[in-house]
């Protein structure tokens, strides 16, 4: 059974870049695609991107210019590199996995809380 | 964008009752790309259906996805203490891939 574990710093100063690696086990990382969701305090849930697993990604047009997403299947690991964060980034923030091209995430990490403060 | 509009905001049900959560886009959305979650309190959300009507692996027959075009519905035939949650819709066939803003179930 799949699970995926995020990681990075709980807190990051304002125009910093946040960055957060989720670790994946129990499954490989080929042949799927690997998602990043936020979700801010008390709020809804805002797709942030997806990579597939050759690299090939696709990011929200609002945060395009900020977002980088990479992807290491040796390591077994994908990460997030978001730039010059202000306090609308604070958010739980979610990796997941699509099993398919016409599956959306249907495994995920647990969430980790990304703090914006000086 | 795609806007998901969901009604009602916060619906108060019994256990044993029927839930009807709706889904509207501003827009069409492909039947392949339509999907339901639940998310309870400091949870991850969980996949329910995907492709509109597919049930994901180890849903129970209870809940059903339905709908087209731009009206989308998730049912939960008989309410169990378990269901009362968050719901979400989600579109993820047109890039920026959104989510619904939320239907609570709550208990009556």
């Amino acid at each position: 059974q799949v699970q995926l574990q995020e990681s990075g710093p709980g807190l990051v100063k304002p125009s910093e870049t946040l960055s957060l690696t989720c670790y994946v086990s129990g499954s490989s990382i080929d042949n799927y695609y690997w998602t990043w969701v936020r979700q801010p305090p008390g709020k809804g849930l805002e797709w942030i991107g997806d990579i597939y697993y050759r690299g090939s990604s696709t990011y929200n047009p609002s945060l395009k210019s900020r977002i980088t997403m990479s992807v290491d299947a040796s390591k077994k690991q994908f990460s997030l590199k978001l730039g010059s964060v202000t306090a609308a980034d604070a958010a739980l923030y979610f990796c997941a996995r699509r099993s398919g091209w016409y599956i959306p995430p249907d495994s995920w990490g647990q969430g980790t809380l990304v703090t914006v403060s000086p | 964008e795609i806007v998901l509009t969901q009604s009602p905001g916060t619906v108060s049900l019994s256990p044993g009752e029927r839930a009807t959560l709706s889904c509207r886009a501003s827009q069409g959305v492909s039947n392949t790309y339509l999907a339901w979650f639940q998310q309870k309190p400091g949870q991850a959300p969980r996949l329910l259906v995907y492709g509109t009507t597919t049930r994901a692996t180890g849903i129970p027959v209870r809940f059903s996805g339905s709908g087209s075009g731009t009206d989308f519905t998730l049912t939960i035939s008989r309410l169990e203490p378990e269901d009362f949650a968050v719901y979400y819709c989600h579109q993820y066939g047109t890039s920026p891939y959104t989510f619904g803003q939320g239907t609570r179930l709550e208990i009556k």
